[in-house]
């Protein structure tokens, strides 16, 4: 079964700063893993996907994500916050095999102040 | 570019009715999904389709539920009796590859 865990349901940074946003996951077969955002009344957009390629995985708007299977971590980041940025984010699992239906985190909603 | 469409984009209704809500998905693919957000929690899974017939379902995904595409364009989502726990965002996604879902930007619905 997967299941993924998001550390922190909110986080602030400021304009310029550093994102770091969590996610840990378990999966019992080879993961795909997500990151997607959902702005205010609007739906889920991809950022980012991870399809056992490269580890470290560049996304939309600077965005990039690292696979870490030692530490089935998968967390997000971006060097320097814009406050087009404030939203929120959710991890997802999916098999790679089989069904691929995804399982998604709690979600973080990431605020930034200017 | 394509994108995934959703109509309503809300829907009130009163316990007990039949809902039916609707998506058209991207042309070109070929798995079709549910999903629903209740207010402040996780996106859940309910239900995939291919090749018209339901590849998956979750558990949420009971006999209160349906899925269809009708017409080759259209995808949709029945509800038969709607309870009020049923109140949620519904999300549409479709995929061309197996892992890169696209969704729609959902359909609230609102059981009273």
């Amino acid at each position: 079964a997967q299941s993924v865990t998001q550390l922190g349901s909110h986080v602030s940074v400021s304009e310029g700063a550093l994102v770091l946003l969590r996610c840990n996951y378990s999966s019992s077969v080879p993961p795909y893993l997500f990151w997607y955002v959902q702005y205010p009344n609007q739906g889920l957009q991809l950022l980012l996907k991870y399809t056992s390629a490269a580890t470290l995985v560049k996304g939309i708007n600077g965005f990039e994500a690292e696979f870490k299977k030692s530490e089935t971590s998968f967390h997000l980041t971006k060097p320097s916050a814009h406050m087009s940025d404030a939203a929120e984010y959710f991890c997802a699992v999916s098999e790679a095999t089989g069904a691929n239906n995804l399982f998604f985190g709690t979600g973080t909603r990431l605020t930034v102040i200017p | 570019e394509p994108e995934v469409t959703q109509t309503p984009s809300h829907q009130v209704t009163q316990m007990g009715q039949e809902v039916i809500l609707r998506c058209v998905p991207i042309s070109n693919h070929l798995y079709f999904y549910w999903y629903r957000q209740i207010l402040g929690q996780k996106v859940e899974f309910l239900v995939s389709f291919y090749n018209n017939e339901i590849s998956e379902k979750s558990e949420i995904f009971d006999d209160q539920f349906s899925v269809e595409r009708p017409d080759g364009s259209n995808f949709t989502l029945k509800i038969r009796s709607t309870k009020l726990e049923d109140s949620a965002m519904y999300f549409c996604a479709s995929s061309q590859l197996r892992y890169e879902q696209f969704f729609g930007p959902g359909t609230r619905l609102t059981v009273l």
